[in-house]
This record gives C-alpha cells, sequence and structure tokens, in this order.
C-alpha cells in the first residue's frame, strides 16, 4: 500500500497570501495518478487536481498542481476567503488499493 | 446534473451488519467506476472499497478486507457496501464517490450516510 504523508498539518495564512502543500509518497505513484480534493465543514470533498497538474472543470487558475514520482505540491497563488478549508492528496494508481494524504488545513492567521 | 444519494446508515451494535446504498442518476451509471470513502468523526479520508463499472475490478482496505463486500446493480443505477462483523472503529460519514475508470480520481461526491457502531 501506497503511504502518502502531507504536510504541514496546519498552514496558517492570511487571504492574498501563497499556500504551498506538500505530499509525499511512501513509493513511486504511477504516471502520475495523484488528485487534491478541497474540504469544507459540513460539506463533501472536491476535486481541484488529477493527474498530478490538471485542473477539474470549473476550478480557479489560481490552484496548481506540480510533481511526480514521490514529491508533489499543491500551490494556490493567492488565498482568497473561500480558500480557508483541509486539502487532501489522493493516489489511485497503486492497482487495487487507492489512499488518501492525512490532510493539511489551510486556516486564517 | 450528477447526483449520489447514500441511504441505509444507522446506529449498529457491534458484530452486526448493515447495507448502505448509493443512488445515482446524471450519468449513464454503467460507464463510470464506482468508490466508497469513510470519514471517521473529526478525521480524515479513507479509502473503503471500489468496483468497475462491469463490477471487473474490485478492491478493499485492509481495515475492511474479509468484512465488507462492494457490489453494483447497472439496471437499477446503485451501489452498494455490505458491511458486516462491525466494530466500534467502523463509526464514519461514508460517501460513494464516481469516477471516470477505477484508477482515476473522484470527480463526483455524495453527501454521505452515518454509520454509528456502539452498544
Amino acid at each position: 500500500e501506497i503511504v502518502l504523508t502531507q504536510s504541514p498539518g496546519t498552514l496558517s495564512l492570511s487571504p492574498g497570501e501563497r499556500a504551498t502543500l506538500s505530499c509525499r509518497a511512501s513509493q513511486s505513484v504511477s504516471s502520475s495518478y495523484l488528485a487534491w480534493y478541497q474540504q469544507k465543514p459540513g460539506q463533501a470533498p472536491r476535486l481541484l487536481i488529477y493527474g498530478a497538474s490538471s485542473r477539474a472543470t470549473g476550478i480557479p487558475d489560481r490552484f496548481s498542481g506540480s510533481g511526480s514520482g514521490t514529491d508533489f505540491t499543491l500551490t494556490i497563488s493567492r488565498l482568497e476567503p473561500e480558500d480557508f478549508a483541509v486539502y487532501y492528496c489522493q493516489q489511485y494508481g497503486s492497482s487495487q488499493r487507492l489512499t488518501f494524504g492525512g490532510g493539511t488545513k489551510v486556516e486564517i492567521k | 446534473e450528477v447526483q449520489l444519494v447514500e441511504s441505509g446508515g444507522g446506529l449498529v451494535q457491534p458484530g452486526r451488519s448493515l447495507r448502505l446504498s448509493c443512488a445515482a442518476s446524471g450519468f449513464t451509471f454503467d460507464d463510470y467506476a464506482m468508490h466508497w470513502v469513510r470519514q471517521a468523526p473529526g478525521k480524515g479520508l479513507e479509502w473503503v472499497s471500489g468496483i468497475s463499472w462491469n463490477s471487473g475490478s474490485i478492491g478493499y482496505a485492509d481495515s475492511v478486507k474479509g468484512r465488507f463486500t462492494i457490489s453494483r446493480d447497472n439496471a437499477k443505477n446503485s451501489l452498494y457496501l455490505q458491511m458486516n462483523s462491525l466494530r466500534a472503529e467502523d463509526t464514519a460519514l461514508y460517501y460513494c464517490a464516481k469516477a471516470d475508470g477505477y484508477n482515476s480520481a473522484f470527480d463526483y461526491w455524495g453527501q454521505g450516510t452515518l454509520v454509528t457502531v456502539s452498544s
């Protein structure tokens, strides 16, 4: 099973600042089958990024994903008030067993 | 509009069984893979199980393997999760999610159904 470790656990930033979230895999994620999701309190997760760097439908371009192999990054270029939430990475390339990272909370400083 | 509506959650005693359902609409159900994901209160997301469009590929997390069974009925546009030998640690909000293929990101999620395992 591929274990995903997200860091930091919590990121305290102000609106307008840049957020950089990390996701590290215990082994290489095949074909960059890595996604990022956003979850707000009381809501289901929402797909932001798939294939490590492709934005999902309707996702603003301030969200970008990068990385390959075992190291992946989600960047929010300028935080908007609605971006304060919990973010999860997920690998979906490991045969039949998919996994999520533990999450990074982006909170208002 | 894609809609996924989970049902079947509730309070159940340890060791008992429960069957969750997910009713899908707004897309051609038998063209897509489906998954179950759970979230314990105040915790992160945990992938539980997935099934390909034709049930040819099925997978389970180690934490539920041998106790949970995923299935689908394409004629009824429905996904199921049979949960046996339930434990306190299975307490969670259970989401169903749609994916283009088994090994694809989850583009739509339901709102979840709550399962509480307690005596």
